[in-house]
């Protein structure tokens, strides 16, 4: 039963162009969602998040949307840089301090 | 500052044998847990701690356990090692549930 699910396995986009990365989640009781972003050999680093009271979040090149109707949240990258690629994973939780569940990731290319 | 140091990185294991996946945070961070990171599966909770002689099992905690005698260390015992728990396994820590920090990871393979 995967409750945090990212249907996309990859993206490639081209340098300074938008990279959207999206997350659909089933259980209605999640009211925090977060975005990490992982390196190879590397843990997952956070990178940012949204509580279920706002539908949008920016922090510099990244911004995050949340859809509550649609159970629906992107990770918008403007301008996509190669830095960037990465495997992106969408969690969420209860509570802000419950345990995080994670979706499957999405690997991110970003071309020069 | 460590953080979240994860001991070892790499470990191959016969089928049947056991092993302790080693984890140590020096953040003074009350939460701890483990996760495993299989191919297209995301990342699977086994086991979580919220403080010290405190444990609780996560989506997937058949074949391991936990301890934790102190606040910095959240060791994973594997007891009869098995081809399906070739993995990579993150240790995390947060304070009361926020602002995770990860280890670097434990790459397992069991032949």
């Amino acid at each position: 039963d995967q409750q945090v699910k990212q249907n996309s396995p990859s993206l490639s986009v081209q340098e300074g162009r938008i990279s959207i990365l999206n997350c659909d989640y089933t259980n209605s009781m999640f009211d925090y969602f977060l975005w990490y972003k992982k390196y190879p050999a590397e843990g997952p680093t956070f990178l940012i998040s949204i509580s279920s009271i706002k539908d949008k979040n920016e922090d510099g090149r990244f911004t995050v949307f949340l859809n509550k109707s649609a159970k629906h949240l992107s990770l918008h990258i403007v301008p996509s840089q190669p830095g960037d690629s990465a495997v992106y994973f969408c969690a969420a939780t209860r509570n802000q301090g419950g345990k995080l569940i994670f979706g499957q990731g999405t690997e991110l290319s970003v071309k020069p | 500052n460590a953080g979240v140091t994860q001991t070892p990185k790499f470990r191959i294991l016969k089928i049947g044998q056991s092993m302790t996946l080693q984890c140590a945070q020096d953040m003074n961070h009350n939460y701890m847990y483990w996760y495993r990171q299989d191919p297209g599966m995301g990342l699977k909770l086994i086991y979580y701690s919220v403080g010290a002689g405190i444990t609780d099992k996560g989506e997937v905690p058949n074949g391991y356990n936990v301890s934790r005698s102190t606040t910095e260390d959240f060791p994973l015992r594997l007891e009869l090692a098995a081809p399906s728990q070739t993995s990579v396994y993150f240790c995390a820590s947060s304070y009361e549930g926020s602002g995770y920090t990860f280890g670097s990871g434990t790459r397992l393979t069991v032949v």
